[in-house]
C-alpha cells in the first residue's frame, strides 16, 4: 500500500528566510503524481505545487520549489523568501495514474515569524 | 470565478439527528470527493463519485451516505451523527480524465465544520 510520511509536525521560519519541509513516500508504482497542498487557518486547501514522477526536472512555482528524489522516494518543499501569508498547514500528497484518489501525509504546521 | 462551494460553513446538530451537508461546483468536473478532517489531522477520504459512479472507501461507516443528483451538486448525509463525527468535512473536485493529459489536481471547497451536541 502507498503511504506518505511527513516527519516534521511543526516548523518555523523567520520572514524572508528559506525553509524546507520534508516528505517521503512508499510505492511500488513507477508512474505517479506528487503534490504539496497548503491549508491556511480557517481557509480552504489549495494546491501549491505538483510533480509528475516521470519528469526529472524539479517543479517550481515562484517562491516554491521541490527537490524530487525518485530513487530515495523523497519529495521536499522549499519555500524561499518566506512571507507571513505562508503560515499554514502543509500536506504532501500522492496519487497514481490509474486512480483519482489522493493519499495525504499527516501535515506540517509552518509558523512564520516577523 | 469557477469554484467549489460548501454550505453551510458551520453546522450544529444533535446526537442522532440526521444532517446533510452540501457541495456545489462550477468547474464542470467529473469527480467529486468527500473528506473528513479532524483537528490537526490529514483529510480522510470517505467516498467519491466519478460522474454518477459511486466509490465508497472500505472503512467509511454505513452512517455516511452520499448523493449526486447532477454534475454540479453532491450531498453528504450523516444518518445518525455521533460525537466522534464532529469534524471538518471537505468537498473536492477534479477532472478525472482517464487520459491524464495533465496532472489531476483536486480543488477543495472551504469545508463545513460540523459540531455534534
Amino acid at each position: 500500500a502507498q503511504t506518505v510520511t511527513q516527519s516534521q509536525p511543526e516548523m518555523s521560519v523567520q520572514e524572508a528566510e528559506t525553509v524546507t519541509l520534508s516528505c517521503t513516500y512508499d510505492t511500488s508504482e513507477s508512474d505517479y503524481y506528487l503534490f504539496w497542498y497548503k491549508q491556511p487557518p480557517s481557509r480552504q486547501m489549495i494546491l501549491v505545487i505538483r510533480q509528475e514522477a516521470y519528469k526529472q526536472q524539479n517543479a517550481t512555482e515562484n517562491r516554491f520549489s521541490v527537490n524530487f528524489q525518485k530513487a530515495a522516494k523523497s519529495f521536499s518543499l522549499k519555500i524561499s523568501d518566506s512571507q507571513l501569508g505562508d503560515a499554514a498547514m502543509y500536506f504532501c500528497a500522492y496519487s497514481t495514474y490509474n486512480t483519482d484518489k489522493l493519499i495525504f501525509g499527516t501535515g506540517t504546521r509552518l509558523q512564520v515569524f516577523p | 470565478d469557477a469554484m467549489v462551494i460548501q454550505n453551510p460553513r458551520y453546522q450544529v446538530t444533535q446526537f442522532g439527528k440526521p444532517v446533510t451537508l452540501s457541495c456545489s461546483q462550477t468547474l464542470n468536473h467529473n469527480v467529486m470527493y468527500w473528506y473528513q478532517q479532524k483537528s490537526s489531522q490529514a483529510p480522510k477520504l470517505l467516498f467519491h463519485y466519478y460522474d454518477k459512479d459511486f466509490n465508497n472507501e472500505a472503512d467509511t461507516p454505513d452512517n455516511f451516505q452520499s448523493r449526486r443528483p447532477n454534475t454540479s451538486f453532491c450531498f453528504l448525509d450523516i444518518r445518525s451523527p455521533g460525537l466522534g463525527d464532529a469534524a471538518m468535512y471537505l468537498c473536492a473536485t477534479s477532472t478525472g480524465l482517464a487520459a491524464r493529459a495533465s496532472t489531476d489536481t483536486q480543488y477543495f471547497g472551504p469545508g463545513t465544520r460540523l459540531t455534534v451536541l
